[in-house]
């Protein structure tokens, strides 16, 4: 089945204790993305990836680190995690950029504390 | 950067009335997308307009591409409950960025 997963699905942590949120998908999807979903905000990018290796900033990229070394993974990075990153975060795909529809994983809610 | 404007933030509505959103941009847009976020969902990819004037439709849903380019509305016809969610629109702001309208959350009554 075509998806794109996040893992995890709730995580609850403390300010400044270093995270990672995995994503993945299996549609060989060339571009992938980060949003955090915040009330009355809609959804603001965090970071993109045009392909393997290529990244860059979205709105929002400030306190984030993302990398991309397999077209499949493309991991969000909170060094220091902050509560103004309590947010509900999305990961998505597509086989390209513009005109290409955006496939959604469950999404990740997360509170810093 | 580019601007977008979704409106309104909220509709309530009776089951049977039509919604409408409204999304505009700042700038002239070469393509926008609406999705669907069900309550505690994920977006949901609906449609994609390109062309100036472009109408298209899905069942009770109309979507309309403004003839400058620069707005775009989604129309439900005779709401139903399983309607209720956020409607957003999506911008390409070029070089892979992708712009979000606030999103509009339609509540239905039954």
């Amino acid at each position: 089945e075509a998806q794109v997963t996040q893992n995890p699905r709730y995580l609850i942590t403390v300010t400044g204790k270093k995270l990672t949120v995995t994503c993945s998908q299996n549609m060989n999807h060339e571009y992938m993305s980060w949003y955090r979903q915040d009330p009355g905000l809609g959804l603001r990018q965090i970071y993109y990836s045009m392909n393997v290796e290529v990244t860059d900033k979205g709105d929002v990229p400030e306190g984030y680190k993302v990398s991309r070394k397999e077209k499949r993974n493309f991991p969000l990075i909170l060094e220091s995690p902050s509560p103004n990153q309590t947010s509900l975060y999305f990961c998505a795909s597509s086989p390209g950029v513009g005109t290409y529809e955006q496939y959604f994983g469950p999404g990740t809610r997360l509170t810093v504390t | 950067g580019q601007q977008v404007m979704q409106i309104p933030q909220y509709q309530h509505v009776q089951e049977g009335e039509d919604f409408t959103t409204y999304c505009n941009s700042s700038t002239t847009l070469s393509n926008i997308q609406w999705y669907k976020q069900r309550p505690g969902g994920h977006p949901v990819f609906l449609i994609q307009l390109v062309k100036s004037g472009e109408v298209k439709k899905q069942k009770r849903l109309t979507f309309q591409f403004g003839e400058a380019k620069k707005n775009s509305s989604l129309h439900i016809t005779a709401t139903q409950t399983t309607d209720v969610g956020t409607y957003f629109c999506a911008l390409p702001e070029g070089g892979g960025k992708l712009i979000f309208g606030q999103g509009t959350e339609l509540s239905v009554k039954p």
